[in-house]
């Protein structure tokens, strides 16, 4: 079946430019995460969307970073004025409940120019 | 702040070798735990688990790991690799009794295996 969808795959961006990133969870799963994968600094959790309840923003780097969930399906993250340092892999995975596994997508590659 | 640690972040070995990555945990109280293997090229996924019960735990691929609670650990281990088991390796943990489901990862441990 489908899984996690990710677009684009890969964005180049001027600094200073807004970015949206978007994430397609698995139908039906109620929990959606962002991730950030830099270089050696394994998966930085950024933002955590639970069905209905508040997300829990407390990953998020700076108030440039903002993410929403519509519907409780698609979820886009929103980088205002990017900088260099935001340059990574921006991962979203879903799940049907915090203890069940987390699938992935693979990821959009943001570079920061 | 709950943490996890993962050390030696690149492993080289070679095939038939034995392979422990550790895993340590700065939450307390109860905590779910998982590994998860990202392969060349693919994205992340899930190859083993623990909630409850037996803290020995068996995953895919003859993955095993165990959970010391004492030791605030979760080694993950496989007594014989392949060159397939090639891969970046992350111990992530949660704490929901605490109200806390955001999944924390570690680091990653890069593993090489030579064939």
């Amino acid at each position: 079946g489908a899984g996690v969808s990710q677009s684009p795959s890969n964005k180049v961006t001027e600094k200073g430019k807004d970015v949206e990133l978007r994430c397609d969870p698995i139908s039906g799963h109620t929990a959606l995460y962002w991730y950030r994968q830099s270089l050696g600094q394994g998966l930085e959790f950024l933002i955590y969307f639970q069905g209905n309840s508040a997300p829990d923003k407390s990953g998020l780097p700076s108030d440039r970073f903002s993410a929403e969930r519509t519907g409780g399906s698609v979820s886009t993250l929103t980088i205002q004025r990017t900088q260099q340092e935001d340059s990574a892999v921006y991962l979203c995975a879903s799940s049907s409940g915090y203890n069940s596994p987390l699938h992935f997508g693979n990821g959009t590659r943001l570079t920061v120019t | 702040a709950q943490s996890v640690s993962q050390h030696n972040h690149h492993v080289i070995l070679s095939e038939a070798a034995s392979l422990e990555l550790g895993c340590n945990y700065s939450y307390g109280g109860t905590v779910n735990l998982f590994w998860y293997v990202q392969y060349p090229g693919q994205h992340l996924q899930l190859l083993l688990k623990y909630f409850s019960g037996d803290p020995l735990v068996k995953g895919i691929k003859g993955f095993e790991a165990e959970f010391i609670k004492s030791k605030f650990s979760f080694n993950l281990r496989k007594p014989s690799v392949q060159w397939s088991d090639t891969a970046e390796y992350f111990c992530a943990v949660n704490a929901p009794s605490y109200g806390n489901n955001r999944l924390a990862f570690g680091k990653g441990n890069q593993v090489v295996v030579i064939p």
